[in-house]
């Protein structure tokens, strides 16, 4: 069946530097949303991507998606303590929009 | 004004017990969703309704019935809970019909079988 693979699992960082996180599905999606979970909260839509090799950003966080519209990821300049948490990637099938695929996730840790 | 709300937040019951976890969205959104979130956070989709008609209905063992009475509540009833049945539950809600897809989840019920 159709997956998304997310890494890394887990990432530790020092505050100030730089995070990624990506996303590679095994199929081609019609469109790919990132959410934001707090330790002990809900997932939070943080944006949606739809065009090939689109690129958006949001302050410090940078989202891009590829050009073939199956891989995807997430940047973060100069980490906060604020940026802890568990960031999701998840696909729309192109062939259908009712279901989305999920990532497993990646935990970020923020040392301040 | 909350979005997506669903209750109990907390819930602690024992094994073979009945529950119901309750739903409701005020974002005019024509689909919703359940969703269980195990300790390794994986997000596994349950059900979905669209208007009131189920559209996604997952691997999920029958004890598990949802109900739809309109388009804003989407309420999860489980029988004869189970010890593995403890997760976060999250309600979730999206609009298809604008093609904007984005999810609004709720709070999260934390179900603890004992």
């Amino acid at each position: 069946g159709q997956q998304v693979m997310q890494i890394p699992q887990y990432q530790h960082v020092q505050e100030g530097e730089d995070f990624t996180t990506y996303c590679n599905s095994s199929t081609t999606l019609s469109n790919i949303q990132w959410y934001k979970q707090r330790p002990g909260g809900h997932p939070v839509f943080l944006i949606q991507l739809v065009k090939s090799g689109e690129v958006k950003k949001q302050k410090r966080l940078t989202f891009q998606f590829g050009e073939a519209k199956k891989n995807s990821s997430l940047h973060i300049t100069a980490t906060q303590t604020t940026d802890v948490g568990t960031y999701f990637c998840a696909g729309l099938n192109a062939g259908n929009n009712r279901k989305l695929i999920w990532g497993l996730g990646t935990s970020l840790g923020v040392n301040p | 004004d909350t979005a997506v709300s669903q209750t109990p937040k907390y819930l602690v019951t024992q094994m073979g017990n009945d529950k119901s976890i309750k739903c409701e969205q005020n974002l005019g959104h024509d689909t919703m969703y359940w969703y269980k979130q195990d300790s390794k956070k994986f997000l596994k989709i349950m059900f979905s309704y669209n208007n009131k008609e189920l559209i996604i209905n997952e691997t999920v063992p029958n004890r598990f019935s949802p109900k739809s009475p309109d388009k804003a509540h989407l309420n999860l009833h489980i029988n004869s809970l189970e010890l593995g049945d403890s997760a976060v539950y999250f309600c979730a809600s999206s609009s298809l019909l604008t093609g904007d897809y984005g999810y609004t989840f709720g709070s999260g019920t934390r179900l603890t079988v004992v």
